[in-house]
């Protein structure tokens, strides 16, 4: 079956500017989360959602936001970019989180100028 | 703050030899750890992963071993081959409230050479 697809794959944006970034789990799937992959930091988790609702969040400001539709498929936002938003967002899905495997997307190379 | 620490960033072994890789963690109230693998300009995919019921899990070539009073976990691979290289993160699945969260350690660079 199809695996987890992220669009778009590469990004560039300027400062100020908000960008959204989409994530397709995997059929069958209610679980997505979104990290966020860093040289400084590593990979850092953002948030979870669960039919539709944000169910863990991390430690990350109010500029990150994001939603889940009926069909599983998630959206992240990130709204007034910092250059430090450079990163790698990867996007995991699972059948309902918790201890399940989650299998992760290729990831959205996002560059802030 | 839960930690989970990969004080290596990289190992270089040679094909057939054996890799070892470790992880330290901290705090941990729920213990529950994977290994995930990752490829460059692909997402990390799950390897193996270790309860705390355990203090050993083997998966063909690849063997995770726990010590909780150490705090500390480790990655064998026996044995080693160029298809291995990778970064490897050792990852912390927490409990509670966060039930599923995954927290990644920094990553060792495995280069296994032929």
């Amino acid at each position: 079956k199809a695996g987890v697809t992220q669009t778009p794959r590469y990004l560039i944006k300027t400062r100020g500017q908000q960008v959204t970034l989409s994530c397709s789990p995997i059929s069958g799937h209610r679980s997505v989360s979104w990290y966020q992959q860093t040289p400084g930091q590593g990979l850092q988790f953002l948030f979870e959602y669960f039919s539709e609702t944000q169910r863990n969040k991390g430690n990350f400001p109010g500029r990150f936001s994001g939603r889940q539709f009926s069909n599983s498929r998630s959206e992240m936002n990130v709204s007034t970019l910092e250059l430090g938003d450079s990163a790698l967002y990867l996007c995991a899905s699972s059948r309902t989180g918790g201890g399940d495997e989650q299998y992760f997307g290729p990831g959205t190379r996002l560059t802030v100028t | 703050d839960q930690q989970v620490k990969q004080n290596s960033p990289s190992l270089s072994v040679q094909e057939g030899r054996i890799s070892i890789l470790n992880c330290d963690y901290t705090n941990s109230m729920f213990d529950y750890f994977l290994w995930y693998k990752k490829y460059p300009a692909e997402g990390p995919t799950f390897l193996i992963s270790i309860s705390s019921i355990k203090d050993k899990n083997e998966d063909g070539r690849f063997t995770v071993f726990l010590n909780k009073s150490a705090k500390h976990l480790s990655l064998h691979i026996v044995p080693s081959q160029p298809g291995d290289s990778a970064v490897y993160f050792c990852v912390r699945m927490a409990g509670g409230t966060s039930y599923g969260k995954l927290t990644f350690g920094q990553g060792t660079i495995l280069t296994v050479h032929p």
